[in-house]
């Protein structure tokens, strides 16, 4: 079966450190993702690994723990703009490299709100 | 470089009726995955299309249908709609034969069957 299990909702204050969390029982793993989605809108890009360890991106940074089915997304400086749905997935794949088919497997999101 | 688009935003249906939603890939994609989000939970995969062919499916019923185009953009067809239905369609693309780990996704069109 596929599980990915993320907290629901997490509140912080403008210029804190969040940590969203992600943990993961699939039937395959080929790499992990974290996109923003704010309200209304399409699900944005934010961080890929594939690898353990640490993936640092400005003021986004995402940690992997394949043996511990574990991830988490690190937000610094928060900003109110950062206000939106965090949502782990991991990649599925499938067929043969001339016709390989692809997938992401989400969680339900971590919905965050940050305060002044 | 043109990004993702979807047609239309928004989409009121009865149930019972068929919809079909319409997605146009980022110039150079020939990879076009579609997904439904229901309200406060996350995409679920339905099925992709590579080079006109569906190159894989979710856990959706046969009346979810679509198509691929030479210019690869892309139609999502569903049958005999269900209030269940309603939800944000989301399309993504991404080029296929590099095995990109990236899909770019569309603006989405929200359904709402009634």
């Amino acid at each position: 079966g596929q599980n990915i299990d993320q907290p629901t909702e997490m509140t912080a204050t403008e210029g804190a450190i969040v940590q969203i969390n992600c943990t993961y029982q699939t039937s395959g793993f080929n790499g992990l993702f974290w996109y923003q989605q704010h309200a209304g809108e399409a699900p944005t890009f934010l961080s890929y690994n594939v690898l353990d360890g640490l993936e640092e991106k400005g003021r986004f940074s995402s940690f992997l723990s394949r043996s511990k089915g574990y991830s988490y997304l690190l937000l610094k400086e928060l900003q109110m703009k950062d206000s939106a749905s965090y949502l782990c997935a991991v990649r599925d794949e499938w067929g043969g490299s001339d016709q390989a088919g692809t997938a992401l497997i989400f969680g339900k999101g971590t919905t965050l709100s940050v305060s002044s | 470089e043109t990004g993702v688009t979807q047609s239309p935003t928004h989409l009121i249906k009865t149930r019972g009726q068929q919809v079909t939603l319409r997605c146009s890939s980022q110039s150079g994609h020939n990879t076009v995955s579609w997904y439904q989000q229901a309200l406060g939970q996350g995409p679920q995969f339905i099925f992709q299309y590579y080079r006109e062919e569906e190159n894989g499916r979710g856990n959706f019923p046969p009346r979810f249908s679509g198509l691929q185009f030479p210019n690869y953009s892309s139609e999502l067809n569903v049958n005999a709609l269900e209030l269940d239905d309603s939800a944000l369609y989301l399309c993504a693309s991404s080029h296929g034969t590099e095995r990109s780990y990236e899909q770019y996704f569309g603006p989405g069109t929200r359904l709402t069957v009634t």
